[in-house]
């Protein structure tokens, strides 16, 4: 069954290094999506990409976080200069078509700030 | 402002018996919603996708309502398993494309 991949599972890096997380979607899919869950927290929004470029992004999503989809098959998320607060557990998910289909995630990189 | 909730936060059910999880939305234009499953430290698991314009959807032991002029949605799960130990996510699509989610319940099936 095809499935979100992200990579690594695990990432620890240090307080003002960039980090690029990755995901390779579910080939047929259009709809590219970051989410994040804070330990202890809901999963909220990030960003949706569609056809190259942002469609919507969330108050979370500042200047220090770009999203890019490389190639035909990656799609990444690069966060410039990390945070402590930015320790979470961050989701890719896509889906074939907007609105009224499934959207499937990713198992989670889970980055820790240190 | 649209916002999901799920009450309780956490329930405890011995093995064998049904379930329901609730999930409650503010905004009945909804376009549809989605449960998922969580294990600890997992991913997200889609398990239903329920439309709009539909008042259920089953797949398995798991059956799925949709209320929108309450602003409800159910989960409910016949015949418990320790397996079904989990948190449950509901997550609403109110048609802006982003998916907005509830903290969850955490279900313990009690052996």
């Amino acid at each position: 069954e095809p499935e979100v991949t992200q990579t690594p599972s695990h990432q620890v890096t240090q307080m003002g290094q960039e980090v690029i997380l990755r995901c390779v979607p579910i080939s047929n899919h259009l709809y590219f999506y970051w989410y994040r869950q804070i330990l202890g927290q809901k999963v909220e929004f990030l960003v949706s990409f569609y056809n190259n470029e942002i469609s919507e992004k969330s108050e979370i999503f500042d200047d220090q976080f770009s999203v890019e989809r490389p190639d035909g098959s990656n799609f990444t998320l690069k966060i410039r200069s990390t945070k402590l607060e930015d320790s979470a557990m961050y989701f890719c998910a896509s889906r074939n078509r907007v609105s009224d289909t499934e959207a499937f995630f990713g198992q989670g990189t889970r980055l820790t700030v240190v | 402002k649209q916002e999901v909730t799920q009450i309780p936060a956490a329930l405890s059910v011995p093995e064998g018996e049904n379930l329901v999880l609730n999930c409650s939305f503010t905004d009945s234009a909804i376009y549809n919603l989605q449960w998922f499953r969580q294990d600890p430290g997992k991913g997200l698991t889609s398990l239903l996708l329920i439309q709009s314009s539909q008042r259920e959807q089953t797949s398995g032991r798991l059956n799925a309502s949709l209320d929108k002029s309450s602003g409800r949605s159910t989960l409910y799960i016949a015949a418990s398993q320790p397996g079904d130990s989990a948190t449950y996510l509901c997550a609403a699509n109110f048609g802006n494309e982003k998916l907005t989610f509830g903290t969850g319940t955490r279900l313990t099936i009690i052996p």
